[in-house]
């Protein structure tokens, strides 16, 4: 069964260092989603891309994210300096018609 | 006003029991919606789309009420392997929204 799959499954990192978190959508999907998740907090939105372009952010998706589809396989979430309060879950998901997919998810800390 | 609303429980129940979930959402422009399960530091997983015509997956029903604009949960003989958190999901214009939750536990 085809899945969403995520790299590094847990990163750590110093404040205001930049990280990466990969992603891999299933193939045939053409809509890709990042999320976070505080712990003990609820799955956030943070943006929706579609045919190589962002089509929505929530206002958590200020000017230190980025997202970007290098290749025609990863999707990518760069946060470009980190804050302690950016230590969570990341999902990515993608979807083919409705019904999405989540990966197993990146935890990010922040130190 | 939040756009998807539960009520986060926790919700004890035994083994075999019958337990309903309800969700209500704020947005009557919502196109679809779901149920997904998330175990504690996982991934949510989809558990079943729920439609207007109210659906069914084995022991798990799904119903919509679009005048309402709530929709439901309900695990028949519950098993200890359905002690997860329950998530509300709606869809509209290609942005998911996330209900805070609904814990169960199943209680042998």
């Amino acid at each position: 069964e085809p899945e969403v799959t995520q790299t590094p499954s847990h990163q750590v990192t110093q404040m205001g260092q930049e990280v990466i978190l990969r992603c891999v959508p299933i193939s045939n999907h053409l809509y890709f989603y990042w999320y976070r998740q505080i712990l003990g907090q609820k799955v956030e939105f943070l943006v929706s891309f579609y045919n190589n372009e962002i089509s929505e952010k929530s206002e958590i998706f200020d000017d230190q994210f980025s997202v970007e589809r290098p290749d025609g396989s990863n999707f990518t979430l760069k946060i470009r300096s980190t804050k302690l309060e950016d230590s969570a879950m990341y999902f990515c998901a993608s979807s083919g018609a409705y019904e999405q997919y989540f990966g197993p998810g990146t935890r990010l800390t922040v130190t | 006003r939040k756009e998807v609303e539960q009520d986060p429980g926790p919700f004890n129940v035994p083994e075999g029991a019958t337990v309903a979930f309800n969700c209500t959402y704020s947005n009557s422009a919502s196109q679809s919606f779901f149920w997904y399960r998330q175990d504690c530091r996982k991934e949510p997983k989809l558990l079943m789309s729920v439609y207007s015509s109210g659906n069914e997956d084995g022991r798990f029903t799904a119903q919509l009420n679009r005048a309402s604009q709530y929709i439901s949960l309900l695990i028949r003989d519950s098993k200890l392997s359905d002690s997860a958190t329950y998530l509300c999901v709606v869809l509209r214009r290609n942005q998911f929204y996330f209900g805070t939750g609904t814990s169960l536990t199943v209680i042998p």
